[in-house]
Parts: C-alpha cells; structure tokens; sequence
C-alpha cells in the first residue's frame, strides 16, 4: 500500500510561470491537506479538502493560489504567475476521515523559483 | 490565534545522553497535541497524539507528556539514528467550515553523536 504520492518531489519555475504540483492520497484516504513549509519557518496550513470539496481555505493566500481535489485524481495545488517568494517546500498529507491531526504526510514538493 | 513554540531550536548531544524538549503552546479548546519527526528531504512522520492534561504516551526511547500549557518529548538514552527534527503541533477547535489543519511550532533539530 503506497504512501501519499506528491510529483514532482521537484520543480524548477520561473517568475511569472505556473506551478501546478499533485498529490496521490494514500489508498481509502478521502481527505487531503496542503501545508507549506518556507526556509526556518515551520510547516503552515494552506487548505483542507475532500473530494469535489474545499472543506477550509483558510490558510491560503488570496492571489494566484488555488487547489482542488476531483472525483477522480489527485489533488491539485497550482500557484498562478509565481514569485521568489513562492519558493518553499509543499507538503500535502491524507487521512481516511477527520483524523485529528494522525495524517499521513507525503515527501513533499519543493518549488524553486528563479 | 494558535501559537506554539519550540525549544531549544537544536541540541546536541552524545550517545546516551538522555534529554527532553519543549513544546509551548496557547490554543483555545485544545483538540489534540501532535508530536512528528522530520528526516532531512522527507515529510512528517507521525509520532503521539496527547489529547488532556496528564496524558504520557512511549514508544521506545521517547517519551511525551502534556500539561495545559507545555509539552515535553523525552529521549532516553538517544542513539545516532533518532537524529531528525521534531516537530510539535496542535489542533484547535473546530471552525465553522469544518476540521482544520495543525498549527505547526519550528521543529528542534536534533543530532546525535557516536
């Protein structure tokens, strides 16, 4: 049983260009979050979603960021028109129902943006 | 809004040199109290859920305990291979949309020397 998949583990971007970065939940899993983790930042919440549903965007910037997660297919974190700023490492983590925080987290995608 | 912090942001130390660290936290309605470790390039991998005031969880040479206002991760008589960094986080109460994601602190990067 495969953990959460996250492609591409990286991804070179420069300014001005889209990201789209994609995660595979863990088999059975229904519920997918994204969190962001900048350089000597800890790991921020972005947004939880469930299948066809945005459950809690609440951690997203207003601009140029958006997710989805369809009925079938992974998940989807896309980023319009990147800025250094963006470049981080994106980790997305899956759990079959409201786990209460006992997510499986994939390895992440780290953006550079250039 | 949730708060959590960690410390020592590092710590060295030997061998079999037993430590703890810190995991302060402010929150109202606390749901649940999450320890994870994080290998260099990985994602977060799930430790302990401490979820009241009291409550001690172990699994081999660490140990996690809760208070209302701290956490504490306890390693006995660490080897080379615990070396990673921590990471504390918590979840708060529910919003309106539905559950949402951990509120992560910065992690205390632990090495371990032969």
């Amino acid at each position: 049983n495969a953990g959460v998949m996250q492609n591409p583990r990286h991804l070179v971007r420069r300014r001005g260009q889209e990201a789209r970065l994609r995660c595979s939940p863990m088999k059975g899993h229904s519920h997918v979050y994204w969190y962001r983790q900048l350089p000597e930042e800890g790991l921020k919440f972005m947004v939880y979603l469930q299948k066809e549903n945005i459950i809690d965007e609440s951690g997203m910037p207003k601009e140029r960021f958006s997710a989805e997660f369809p009925k079938e297919g992974p998940s989807i974190l896309r980023i319009q028109q990147v800025v250094r700023g963006d470049s981080a490492a994106y980790f997305c983590a899956s759990s079959p129902a409201i786990s209460g925080g006992q997510d499986t987290f994939g390895s992440g995608t780290r953006l550079t943006v250039v | 809004e949730d708060q959590v912090t960690q410390s020592p942001e590092a710590l060295r130390l030997q061998e079999g040199e037993s430590s703890s660290l810190n995991c302060s936290y402010t929150v109202s309605g606390l749901r649940g109290l999450f320890w994870y470790r994080q290998d260099p390039g990985k994602g977060p991998e799930f430790l302990f859920t401490l979820y009241s005031a009291g409550e001690e969880k172990e699994k081999e040479r660490l140990k996690a305990t809760l208070t209302k206002k701290e956490s504490f991760l306890h390693i006995t008589a660490p080897k080379p291979e615990d070396s990673a960094t921590y990471l504390c986080a918590v979840l708060g109460p529910f919003s309106g949309g539905g559950a949402d994601g951990l509120t992560f602190g910065k992690g205390t990067h632990l090495i371990i020397q032969p």
